[in-house]
């Protein structure tokens, strides 16, 4: 089945800095791709999605990008803040069939953001 | 539109017991699906429900069922709890490719 690989675990970085979280999937046929954002207590947040037939997409200070040949997508967060401190998570998804409803998440990343 | 709710949001089972969990998806939204959080295992897909049907399952023991109700609110439960059932069990609610999360229902399994 697929595998989803986010790197990496944890990110430390200066406010007004920017930050990269980078994924890796395995199964060619997977065309959705979305991002989220979980802080303590809560359920996962989607934040930006991207599908197969776009290369990137931004919205604000958050931009993903994909790579199909490589199979890998990236969040990128520009000018982060404290309030961006959180744990993001990649998740891929194919269409229909047997993956009805079906995300497959990378481990997580653990951003901190430092005022 | 109001966002996706489960309750409760807390539970304290012991081992042996069952447990019933429940999710209000978003008005509209006749797809809904369950994924089990824990800090080793990350966030595993359970199941989804689309009107009244079960579409797609997880690797999980048949312990775990569901179902999904005429007006998409969708049950989850889980028998003879063992203590590695303790996590954060939560449901999202999509109309399409999108999901968008509930709180979740914190289990802990004593």
């Amino acid at each position: 089945g697929e595998n989803v690989e986010q790197h990496p675990s944890t990110l430390s970085v200066q406010e007004g800095d920017s930050a990269v979280i980078k994924c890796t999937y395995s199964d060619s046929a997977s065309n959705y791709f979305p991002w989220y954002k979980q802080e303590l207590g809560k359920g996962p947040q989607l934040i930006i999605d991207i599908r197969s037939n776009v290369g990137e997409k931004k919205d604000q200070r958050i931009a993903v990008t994909l790579n199909k040949t490589a199979k890998h997508f990236s969040l990128h967060i520009t000018e982060t803040q404290p309030e961006d401190s959180a744990v993001y998570f990649c998740a891929a998804k194919k269409a229909g069939g047997t993956s009805y409803g079906k995300l497959t998440f990378g481990q997580g990343t653990i951003l901190t953001v430092h005022p | 539109k109001a966002g996706v709710t489960q309750t409760p949001r807390y539970l304290i089972k012991t081992r042996g017991q069952q447990v019933t969990l429940s999710c209000s998806p978003i008005s509209g939204h006749r797809s809904v699906s369950w994924y089990q959080q824990t800090p080793g295992q990350g966030l595993q897909f359970l199941f989804e429900y689309f009107s009244e049907t079960q579409r797609n399952k997880g690797n999980f023991p048949g312990r775990f069922s569901g179902r999904q109700f005429s007006n998409s609110r969708s049950e989850m439960n889980v028998s003879t709890l063992e203590l590695g059932d303790s996590a954060l069990y939560l449901c999202a609610s999509s109309d399409r490719d999108e999901q968008f999360f509930g709180p979740g229902t914190r289990l802990t399994v004593l």
